[in-house]
């Protein structure tokens, strides 16, 4: 079956710090990677996917992700943090789709907190 | 706006009292999906749909319903709610399964 894993709950930066936040999936095929953030008492919005193409995706906010496939990592990635940035992040895959599965897998989240 | 808008935001009822979660979409999207979270699990999928008259289940389908019977609207039914369903439920939809999802801002159900 189709998985993400992302092992951190909770990452702590500085602001003006790099923040990585980690993600790995397990997926037949050719992954289709999301990753999304929530704010509290809201929905989820779109930072960036990875479909095909270049290895690092760059999406909303200054955040970019970097697509390895020998690791099955999909890890986001910011240069410099900010205290606004501190939310809910979550790493999403598509579910195989050479069977036909239109699901959607997402991850348990991993919580950012950037400290000024 | 481009929204997707859920009905109610909050709701607290009793076991085995039947429920409609709405959601609707201005964007003429043709995929559309529910979703529950819950502590540590992150997101789970309950239902999606492809099209019109098109659905199928996601991951945690048990005790839920849905009908795609209009484009833009996909409401997910609760026959016979139980504790265990208490949760915070997204809607969202999207072009189709590989664009990015657009979400409503979540419905909190508390069943007891």
């Amino acid at each position: 079956a189709q998985s993400v894993a992302q092992p951190e709950d909770q990452v702590n930066v500085a602001e003006g710090n790099p923040l990585t936040v980690k993600c790995t999936y397990s997926v037949s095929g050719n992954p289709y990677l999301f990753w999304y953030v929530q704010y509290p008492n809201r929905g989820l919005q779109f930072l960036l996917k990875y479909i095909t193409g270049d290895n690092l995706v760059k999406g909303s906010y200054g955040f970019e992700a970097e697509f390895n496939k020998s690791q099955t990592s999909f890890h986001l990635k910011k240069p410099s943090a900010l205290v606004s940035d501190s939310a809910l992040y979550f790493c999403a895959v598509r579910d195989n789709p050479m069977d036909s599965s239109y699901k959607l897998i997402f991850g348990s989240g991993t919580r950012l907190l950037v400290r000024p | 706006e481009a929204q997707v808008t859920q009905n109610p935001r909050y709701l607290i009822t009793v076991t085995g009292k039947k429920l409609t979660v709405t959601c609707s979409q201005n964007m003429n999207h043709e995929y559309m999906s529910w979703y529950r979270q819950d502590p540590g699990l992150g997101l789970r999928q309950i239902y999606y749909s492809m099209n019109v008259e098109v659905t199928d289940k996601g991951d945690v389908p048990e005790g839920y319903k849905v009908s795609r019977k209009e484009k833009r609207n996909f409401p997910l039914i609760l026959e016979s709610p139980s504790p265990n369903q208490t949760s915070l439920y997204f809607c969202a939809s999207s072009l189709s399964v590989n664009q990015p999802q657009h979400f409503g801002d979540g419905t909190r159900l508390s069943i007891l």
